[in-house]
């Protein structure tokens, strides 16, 4: 079994500002997880993933995560939010034994302030 | 890059019409999934296919059919519609390997009225 938490349902900073998402799983096997931003009308980009390599993992636009067994947690963060950052963010877990199925979290709203 | 185009971005239909949506990727992903998202109720999964002609119910299969007759598309299928299916409708696509990213589309807006 696995499931998500994403513990914030809305994050606001200022534009410059540093971002922290957080996300927390559970999984009964080693997980991939991911990262997802979904723009309002669009569909979802992948930010990032990890699958078992570094613990740290870059994404795009600026974004990174880090992968914390002892936590299991998986919290998004970027150094300096931008006006072009405000969407909802999705924390994914995916057991590598289920074929592809994955669990969803709830989503995240993150408003940048100017 | 890969790219997962659904056939509507807006749709609009009456109460009891058969409504039909599709979904082509492009990337011979053999795991195909369809979604719907409703605010405060988050991403359910509505049905997914990991092979031609195979499917598998989701969380809320109910007054839903899936069609896969290429691997490459992916068809749900509204026996009937009701006013209370109206919402967003998002397809995926994946490699069937445990663990790989699902790839989105941008979504179907459907209004049932």
């Amino acid at each position: 079994a696995q499931s998500v938490t994403q513990l914030d349902s809305h994050v606001s900073v200022s534009e410059g500002t540093p971002v922290l998402l957080r996300c927390n799983y559970s999984s009964s096997y080693s997980p991939s997880l991911f990262w997802y931003v979904q723009h309002p009308n669009k569909g979802l980009q992948l930010l990032l993933k990890y699958t078992s390599a570094a613990t740290l993992v870059k994404g795009i636009n600026g974004f990174e995560a880090e992968f914390k067994k002892s936590e299991t947690s998986f919290h998004l963060t970027k150094p300096s939010a931008h006006m072009s950052d405000a969407a909802e963010y999705f924390c994914v877990v995916s057991d590598n034994t289920n074929a592809g199925k994955s669990t969803f979290g709830d989503g995240t709203t993150l408003t940048v302030k100017p | 890059d890969v790219k997962v185009t659904q056939s509507s971005r807006y749709l609009v239909k009456r109460t009891g019409e058969k409504v039909f949506l599709e979904c082509v990727q492009d990337m011979d992903h053999e795991n195909m999934f369809w979604y719907r998202q409703d605010p405060g109720l988050g991403l359910r999964l509505i049905y997914f296919s990991y092979d031609v002609k195979m499917k598998e119910k989701g969380d809320i299969p109910e007054g839903y059919s899936v069609s896969r007759e290429k691997k490459e598309r992916f068809s749900l299928i509204l026996e009937s519609a009701s006013t209370n299916q109206t919402s967003m409708y998002l397809c995926a696509s994946s490699f069937l390997q445990g663990g790989q990213p699902q790839h989105f589309g941008d979504g179907t807006r459907l209004s049932i009225l």
